[in-house]
């Protein structure tokens, strides 16, 4: 079965320095891979998806990602942050879209931005 | 682009009640619907699987006698939390999957809040 590891539960970066969010993934075969966001009392956001091809992604808002499968792992990053970034980080992993596979989620990294 | 609803947005009942929150596809067909509970503070969890037309695959721990999945169409499925008690609140978000355009994709409801008094 698929999992999700975010190790990180909460991060304070100063704004307009860079942000690296963790994410490992256990998965048997090539895995679908996304990060999304949520503001607080809010709904998803879809920053970025990987399911093939070249490794790193470039998503909305100045994010990208980058699948590395020696390490099992697909990070999350932002060269300058800026405070409307601040909110829940969720990095998920699911077999592709095919009726049969689901989205598991990681647990969640928050971030805050130090003015 | 594609989008997903959910109705209602928040909801208070008393405890004993049952509550149902509905969700849309509003411009593709959604051949499968995921639902999810989030608790404060926490992840989402997947709750249940559900393919038009059939009997939806609840996770592990998960009643299903007491969460009523219901994906009678292509563009509409229901949860109904039965019997609600408070320990039953919680953000509760469905996910839609089908074919928009030429891809295959899936996008997420805003999610509906859900309080038991």
């Amino acid at each position: 079965a698929q999992s999700v590891t975010q190790p990180d539960i909460h991060i304070t970066v100063s704004e307009g320095a860079s942000l690296e969010l963790r994410c490992n993934y256990s998965y048997g075969a090539t895995p679908y891979l996304f990060w999304y966001v949520q503001s607080p009392g809010q709904g998803l956001q879809l920053l970025l998806k990987y399911f093939s091809g070249d490794t790193l992604v470039q998503g909305i808002k100045g994010f990208e990602a980058e699948f590395k499968r020696s390490q099992s792992s697909f990070n999350l990053r932002k060269p300058s942050v800026h405070w409307s970034d601040a909110a829940e980080y969720f990095c998920a992993v699911g077999a592709g879209y095919s009726s049969a596979s689901k989205i598991i989620f990681g647990s969640g990294t928050r971030l805050s931005i130090r003015p | 682009g594609a989008v997903v609803s959910q109705h209602p947005s928040w909801v208070i009942c008393k405890s004993g009640t049952s509550v149902k929150i509905e969700c849309r596809s509003l411009d593709f067909q959604a051949t499968t619907m995921f639902w999810y509970r989030q608790f404060p503070k926490q992840s989402l969890m997947l709750m249940a699987t559900s393919n038009e037309g059939s009997k939806a695959t609840y996770e592990q721990g998960v009643e299903k006698d007491k969460f009523l999945i219901n994906h009678a169409s292509l563009t509409l499925s229901t949860l109904t939390v039965t019997s609600a008690h408070p320990e039953d609140s919680s953000f509760y978000i469905c996910s839609a999957r089908g074919r928009a355009g030429y891809q295959e994709t899936q996008y997420f409801g805003p999610g509906t809040r859900l309080l038991v008094l």
